[in-house]
């Protein structure tokens, strides 16, 4: 298995852009993690989701942020506008089920962004 | 889930054994402890987790002990490439959600 795939790996782009972010899921996994890691604030939970469907989103940072899954295996997460302060890199996860006492989330690569 | 307190940082020379700490006093009954690592610039890696007993596989060994509010994972012989922070996290339990809450970790440095 290739593992969590996450693309783009770097994206640059200017204040006001539209950013998407992608993220394919490990085969068979039913569960979705979105993370933000930054110098001051560590590796924050940002939203997950389990069968398609948006567990919860408390971690999100406010309305310019949304995250999809248009299907089993795949997710995005959108930022609109993006700003300056949005720069982080960005990481999904995934896992085999929700509700279980012990799961493992499998990491991908992440995406660095920088909002100039 | 329980909170955790970890060292932030420690020092190991190559082929020596890595032994990281945890404290976790607050740990609830059914809760696991997870360990992950994240070499740099890198997506977290799991390493192992346990409940009651102590675990082994591949890449360490986790020691919980008895009362199991703390616990020790071991890299037996480390290597330049075990440098990363080490995240200690427990989680589960009836209020199980699938969360990871990650703290500041400990930064492990192996030296050669």
């Amino acid at each position: 298995d290739a593992g969590v795939i996450q693309s783009p790996r770097h994206e640059v782009t200017e204040m006001g852009q539209e950013v998407t972010l992608r993220c394919k899921l490990i085969s068979g996994h039913n569960s979705l993690f979105w993370y933000r890691q930054t110098m001051m604030r560590g590796l924050e939970l940002l939203i997950y989701f389990n069968n398609n469907v948006p567990i919860d989103d408390s971690g999100m940072p406010e309305d310019r942020f949304s995250a999809k899954m248009p299907n089993a295996s795949f997710s995005t997460l959108k930022i609109q506008p993006s700003e300056p302060r949005d720069s982080a890199v960005y990481f999904c996860a995934s896992s085999l089920e929700l509700g279980i006492s012990a799961d493992t989330q499998y990491f991908g690569p992440g995406t660095r962004l920088t909002v100039l | 889930d329980a909170k955790t307190t970890q060292p932030p940082s420690m020092d190991c020379a190559e082929g020596r054994a890595a032994n990281l700490p945890c404290n976790h006093s607050t740990i609830s009954g059914n809760e696991y402890v997870y360990w992950y690592r994240q070499i740099h610039s890198q997506g977290p890696q799991y390493i192992i987790h346990g409940l009651k007993n102590n675990e082994t596989n591949e890449m360490a060994s986790l020691i919980i002990t008895e009362d199991r509010k703390s616990s020790t994972l071991i890299l037996p012989h480390a290597t330049l490439r075990d440098t990363a922070v080490y995240y200690c996290i427990v989680r589960g339990g009836s209020s199980n959600t699938g969360k990871l809450i990650f703290g500041q970790g400990t930064t492990l440095q192996v030296k050669p």
